[in-house]
Parts: C-alpha cells; sequence; structure tokens
C-alpha cells in the first residue's frame, strides 16, 4: 500500500463548477501538506501549503486537513479553463525526513468552457 | 524574485555515459532537493542538500549522487545511465532549515536511448 493514495481522476468538468481533489495517507508522521498544479512539460507550481488540521483559503483556493482521519483535500471554486492541469498532493514529516515530500499519483483535472 | 533555474531544460544521452544537472535555487534558499517524475512511478525523492551536506536520501542506487556549492546551487549526476533513467528531473528550493514549503524548477527532461 502507497503511503499516499490520490484519486486519479481524470475528472471533467464544466466552468464555473466546483472542484474537490481528496488524498488520503497512512503515515502518521506526516505534518506538513501542499498542494501543487502541474502543467504539461512544466515544473509543480505551490498552490497551498499547511501544518494544521482545518481549513486554509486562498482565493479560489480551499485546502483542508484532517489528521485524525489522514484525509485532506483541495477545492476550486468557480474553476476556469486555465485551471485545467495536473493536480498533486504532497506531504512532508519534518524532522530528520529533511526536504523528502511524499507526492501522490496526481489527478488530471479538464474544466471545458 | 527569480525562481528555481534548471539547466539544461532537455537532454539526449546514450546508454552507458553520466550525465550532470545544474539547478540554481531562489536567492536566500539554502535548502534544495531533487526529485525524479515518471508516468509509472510519479514524483519520487532523490536527495536533499542544506548549507553543502546532504542530509536526507531516497532509495535510489549509487549511480545517482548530488552536491551542493557554498553559493547554494547544486548539481546531480547520474553515471553508466540505463533506459529506465529517462524521466523528467526536478530541483526545488526551500528557505528554511527546518521542513517548510518547497518551490519547483522548471525540471531537466533527459532522455535515454
Amino acid at each position: 500500500q502507497k503511503e499516499v493514495e490520490q484519486d486519479p481522476g481524470p475528472l471533467s468538468v464544466p466552468e464555473g463548477a466546483i472542484v474537490s481533489l481528496n488524498c488520503t495517507y497512512s503515515n502518521s508522521a506526516f505534518q506538513y501538506f501542499m498542494w501543487y498544479r502541474q502543467y504539461s512539460r512544466k515544473g509543480p507550481e505551490l498552490l497551498m501549503y499547511t501544518y494544521s488540521s482545518g481549513n486554509k483559503e486562498d482565493g479560489r483556493f480551499t485546502a483542508q486537513v484532517d489528521k485524525s482521519s489522514k484525509y485532506i483535500s483541495l477545492f476550486i471554486r468557480d474553476s476556469q479553463p486555465s485551471d485545467s492541469a495536473t493536480y498533486l498532493c504532497a506531504m512532508g514529516a519534518g524532522g530528520t525526513s529533511y526536504g523528502k515530500l511524499t507526492f501522490g499519483q496526481g489527478t488530471i483535472l479538464t474544466v471545458h468552457p | 524574485k527569480a525562481g528555481v533555474t534548471q539547466t539544461p531544460r532537455y537532454l539526449i544521452k546514450t546508454r552507458g555515459q553520466q550525465v550532470t544537472l545544474s539547478c540554481s535555487p531562489i536567492s536566500g534558499h539554502r535548502s534544495v532537493s531533487w526529485y525524479q517524475q515518471t508516468p509509472g512511478q510519479g514524483l519520487q525523492f532523490l536527495f536533499e542538500y542544506f548549507s553543502e551536506t546532504q542530509r536526507n536520501k531516497g532509495n535510489f542506487p549509487g549511480r545517482f549522487s548530488g552536491r551542493q556549492f557554498s553559493n547554494s546551487r547544486s548539481e546531480m549526476n547520474v553515471s553508466t545511465l540505463e533506459l529506465g533513467d529517462s524521466a523528467l528531473y526536478l530541483c526545488a528550493s526551500s528557505p528554511k532549515q527546518g521542513f517548510t514549503e518547497a518551490f519547483f524548477g522548471q525540471g531537466t527532461r533527459l532522455t535515454v536511448v
């Protein structure tokens, strides 16, 4: 079983829809949670970073972390065609796991006009 | 503020050769991590450097090595290239010594023929 499982998708939604992306994890040591967006042939772009349970909002994006259930989500409101990309969740344990992020496999999102 | 810069962007090498990839982190960032991204395995952690010291290493063979210079720039080297080494190699930089968000470069696309 992988340490991080991400809903594989692909996901196709109409413009303006609310998108929900999800990851579950098994390693209780994970303390830091990130969401990245990756366009084709580009590097991952950091969207959200959080280290506590609860919600964090940034514009149209909301990251949700539930450490008791080992579950994280990213919500995108009023989705746009420019949001079409692969979304990756990533987690870090801190301590001596310096710099090591464990990634989900990614969810391909397409927002059609 | 300039982002993470990786050079070259594309490389084609022959089996058995060696290759060196370069990464310049965001100004002021001292932690540099390297990742390999393939369609089958996703993003996998290679190693992390801070103040010229390797602090963490992933599960890759010894053919994969790296170093960091006093100006925080980093290089990774792959010797005796195999076809399976074809991948997107990504470098990420982080601002602090403890676990913080990681910012990725655009990557180097390595093709081994």
